[in-house]
């Protein structure tokens, strides 16, 4: 079945450092990918997608490329702030049949200190 | 445009009590999904309503049920809780969902306690 592989947290950086999350995937076809972020005691909050191969997906400095011959799709920001402390999640969506169901990867917590 | 919104946000019960919990989806967005989030287990999918019919399911026990009205709410139902239980649900609600990418758009949750 579908899988989705992120790297555990926490990941503690200072403000302005650079971020990268790793994401990595397992599914049957071509399918849409997307990064998902949690703030506390919030629901989840779509920050990019990509739903092809190549396709580069950004949002508030935040970037992720839909690799499709490394199955990943790494979510990267030059600068990171404090106010971009929270839980990221890496999900898909397969394009075919059962497109409403979201498989997600464990989360990954991002601590973002002055 | 309003968000999803979920009733009620928090809620405590007893083992073997059942609970009910609802989602109003985005104005026009026809299709409901349901997810469970634990720490252990983190996010998984629990069913898709479609035009008040179940088009997608997870992984759970028959004790998991759900159901969407005409104004595509949905509600879903635990029955004869189990401490296991204790999770954030989450509802999520998009256009079409089905066969193609629609953009899913989530709720703030509803926090369950079985104590």
């Amino acid at each position: 079945g579908d899988s989705v592989t992120q790297m555990e947290g926490p990941v503690t950086l200072s403000e302005e450092a650079f971020l990268t999350i790793n994401c990595t995937y397992t599914a049957t076809g071509y399918p849409s990918l997307f990064w998902y972020v949690q703030y506390p005691g919030e629901g989840l909050q779509l920050l990019l997608k990509a739903t092809k191969a190549d396709d580069k997906g950004s949002n508030k400095g935040f970037e992720a490329t839909y690799r499709k011959e490394t199955t990943s799709f790494h979510l990267e920001k030059g600068s990171v702030q404090v106010s971009d402390s929270a839980v990221y999640f890496c999900a898909l969506s397969p394009n075919t049949g059962t497109a409403s169901k979201l498989t997600f990867g464990t989360g990954t917590r991002l601590q973002v200190t002055l | 445009k309003a968000g999803v919104t979920q009733t009620p946000r928090y809620l405590i019960k007893t083992r073997g009590q059942q609970v009910t919990l609802s989602c109003s989806p985005i104005s026009g967005h026809r299709s409901v999904s349901w997810y469970q989030q634990t720490p252990g287990q983190g996010l998984q999918f629990l069913f898709e309503y479609f035009s008040e019919t179940q088009r997608n399911k997870g992984n759970f026990p028959g004790r998991f049920s759900g159901r969407q009205f005409s104004n595509s709410r949905s509600e879903m139902n635990v029955s004869t809780l189990e401490l296991g239980d204790s999770a954030l649900y989450l509802c999520a609600s998009s256009l079409t969902g089905g066969f193609s990418y629609n953009e899913q758009f989530f709720g703030p949750g509803t926090r369950l306690t079985v104590l």
